[in-house]
């Protein structure tokens, strides 16, 4: 059974870097069949992709339009977990967390618990 | 990209059948058969239930069936039952390589 287990701060002020890390189990970051996303839930903007990371031969990384200047995700198949960074955070960024694996297109099947993140001054 | 469009909220009564819409774009729903629906009751991860447009996960009652027309994907739930209430939000890969999310539908069980 695949668990993925996150961690990180969950409290941020404005202008600071969110690194959320998923250590994960059951499963490899450099498998062949799976790609590992970040995705956010907050009340205002409900469930939103961020980006994902996935090793094919070589490691290959996508990022939602509207984050891709800020955020980076990072695979480290030492530890087997899959880590992202999130620069000048603001208020909006405040949101629900989730680390999940996706192993057909748009298919989610593994979820990390959430890590509750809030931005204020 | 703006979100898929779902009704915000749908409801029925025990053993009724209701049926959730996600409308997008060609970009989106029209264009790949990877649409999948998840489940999400409060304090909890969402759940997988539909992906591929209309194919269950293992342990996913069949009382779950998702389907598709041209731009609009589906989730009907059939022999509603009290432990259906939950948020429900639809998923698309979409032609940027990005997947797009549904506003979500909040199910309520009469």
């Amino acid at each position: 059974q695949v668990q993925m287990n996150q961690s990180g701060p969950r409290l941020l002020k404005p202008s600071q870097t969110l690194s959320l890390t998923c250590v994960v189990s059951g499963d490899s970051v450099s498998s062949n069949t799976a790609a590992w996303n970040w995705i956010r839930q907050s009340p205002s903007r409900g469930l939103e992709w961020l980006g994902r990371t996935y090793y094919r031969s070589k490691w290959y990384y996508a990022y939602a339009v509207s984050m891709e200047s800020r955020l980076t995700i990072n695979p480290d198949t030492s530890k087997n977990q899959v880590s992202m960074q999130l620069n000048s955070v603001t208020p909006e960024d405040t949101a629900l967390y989730y680390c999940t694996r996706e192993t057909k297109l748009a298919s989610l099947d593994f979820w990390g618990q959430g890590t509750l993140v809030t931005v204020s001054s | 990209q703006s979100a898929l469009t779902q009704p915000a909220s749908v409801s029925g009564s025990p053993g009724q059948s209701i049926t959730i819409s996600c409308t997008g774009t060609y970009n989106d729903i029209g264009g790949y058969n990877y649409v999948s629906w998840y489940r999400q009751y409060p304090g909890e991860a969402p759940r997988l239930i539909i992906y591929d447009v209309n194919i269950r996960p293992s342990g996913v009652s069949n009382r779950f069936f998702g389907s598709k027309s041209a731009n609009t994907a589906s989730l009907t739930i059939s022999g509603l039952q009290l432990e259906d209430e939950a948020d429900f939000y639809c998923a698309s890969y979409t032609s940027s390589g990005s997947l797009l999310f549904g506003g979500g539908t909040k199910v309520t069980v009469l």
